[in-house]
């Protein structure tokens, strides 16, 4: 099955902006592979931030936003709070199964 | 509301067999692909397992393909994973979540292989 990759870690002052990628071995992420961003905390199950490269759930906060860009699924966090401070993991579908990337550990400081 | 709620986890020896089972409730469960997830201890999540919302697809990561296999009733609203010949690297916590657009997790159950 394919390697999906995330930077392991990526540190964003409180009120800036970063953006986190996601990687397939398989060439470039594109809509086919309906690319997802999930947030977990300590202790906690996942929670889902976005589906389908850019959809949004109701409880997703406004300053989370998905894309492809340059061959990636991006997800960018504009104007981070204390409380995004969690691991991101993006997930991709592939014709034989689902993958997870490794996970970015996302520090606010 | 969607709820999904995992059991059947607990300490088994490798070799063995164990049964996880998913309830789930506020929702059309026969309309619904269905997940199960893992997280070993300390480490990412793992995609495990997709059972189409009849039964008639199953998928599974190479690493449980042979040993684990996912089925569901639709009418007990009950998604489940047989586990068998389990190794220790097994050992994780197991959710179940809802197919795209992922909008419900459980909150795990936890498997332990070791003697």
């Amino acid at each position: 099955q394919a390697v999906v990759t995330q930077e392991p870690s990526l540190t964003v002052s409180p009120g800036g902006t970063v953006t986190l990628t996601c990687g397939s071995s398989t060439g470039a992420v594109t809509r086919t592979l309906n690319p997802c961003w999930f947030q977990q905390k300590p202790g906690q199950a996942p929670r889902t931030l976005i589906y389908d490269i850019s959809n949004t759930h109701s409880w997703t906060p406004a300053r989370f936003s998905g894309s492809l860009v340059g061959g990636k699924a991006a997800l960018t966090l504009s104007g981070a709070q204390p409380e995004d401070e969690a691991e991101y993991y993006c997930l991709l579908s592939y014709l034989d199964g689902w993958v997870f990337g490794g996970g970015t550990k996302l520090t606010v400081l | 509301q969607v709820q999904l709620v995992e059991s059947g986890g607990g300490v088994v020896q490798p070799g063995g067999s164990l049964r996880l089972s998913c309830a789930a409730s506020g929702f059309t469960f026969n309309n619904y692909g269905m997940h199960w997830v893992r997280q070993a201890p300390g480490k990412g999540l793992e995609w495990v397992a997709f059972i189409r919302y009849d039964g008639a697809a199953k998928y599974y990561a190479d690493s449980v393909k042979g040993r684990f296999t996912i089925s569901r009733d639709n009418s007990k609203n009950t998604l489940s994973l047989q586990m068998n010949s389990l190794r220790a690297d097994d050992t994780a916590l197991y959710y179940c979540a809802k197919e795209n657009p992922w909008d419900s997790w459980g909150q795990g159950t936890l498997v332990t292989v070791s003697s």
